[in-house]
């Protein structure tokens, strides 16, 4: 069975430039998870989707974030416009709820470089 | 909001001896406590867990220990090997609805 699935792997941006990252969670996991992680630091919660709800986005920086979960499967993060701040590798997870403690299982990790 | 504490930042140990990681957290609500593992440009990994009603858990070379009094957990490596060698992360949840919350890693090195 295939992982979370995210796209791309590495962007670089002008700075100004919009970016988006996708996220192909486990199929039938209800719950997505969007984290940002800079250089040398722990996963940071952005965005936690229930199904195609967001029921935690107060970490999100909703002047410049946006994200999406349509359908409740696949989801969208959006950053516009970017700042030289926003570098950092934006990794996707997703779990199951129904099942034990609801394990997180990440993607690979979007790495954005923004010049 | 959950806080949690990681130490030390970097670690390096000779092949064979063994390896300790430590954890704080600072809600005592907080039930569950993974480990996960995240080798250089990989996704982290869980690689144990433990849950609020137990003290200890080991899976081979691997053992965490849980001090809910105290409010921090421990990772313990034995006969350390090279692949051992990544970053790894603590982290702590006090519910089912609400997100992992993760320490800053810990960058373990093992020399062979």
């Amino acid at each position: 069975e295939a992982g979370v699935v995210q796209s791309p792997r590495y962007k670089i941006i002008e700075k100004k430039q919009p970016v988006a990252f996708w996220c192909n969670p486990i199929s039938g996991h209800n719950t997505l998870y969007w984290y940002l992680q800079n250089l040398g630091q722990g996963p940071e919660l952005l965005i936690r989707y229930e199904n195609e709800e967001a029921v935690d986005d107060s970490q999100l920086p909703k002047d410049r974030f946006s994200a999406e979960r349509l359908k409740g499967v696949d989801s969208t993060l959006k950053i516009q416009p970017a700042e030289l701040g926003d570098s950092a590798v934006y990794l996707c997870a997703s779990s199951d709820r129904a099942v034990g403690t609801g394990e997180l299982f990440f993607g690979e990790g979007s790495r954005l470089t923004v010049l | 909001g959950e806080n949690v504490e990681q130490h030390p930042s970097t670690l390096s140990v000779q092949e064979g001896d063994s390896a300790v990681i430590k954890c704080t957290y600072s809600d005592s609500a907080s039930n569950y406590f993974p480990w996960y593992k995240q080798e250089l440009g990989k996704r982290p990994q869980l690689i144990i867990d433990i849950r609020s009603n137990v003290g200890e858990k080991k899976d081979q070379r691997i053992a965490v220990t849980l001090n809910k009094t105290a409010k921090h957990f421990s990772l313990h490596i034995t006969e350390t090997q090279p692949e051992d060698s990544a970053v790894y992360f603590c982290a702590a949840r006090s519910g089912g609805n609400t997100p992992l919350v993760f320490g800053k890693g810990t960058r373990l090195s093992v020399i062979a």
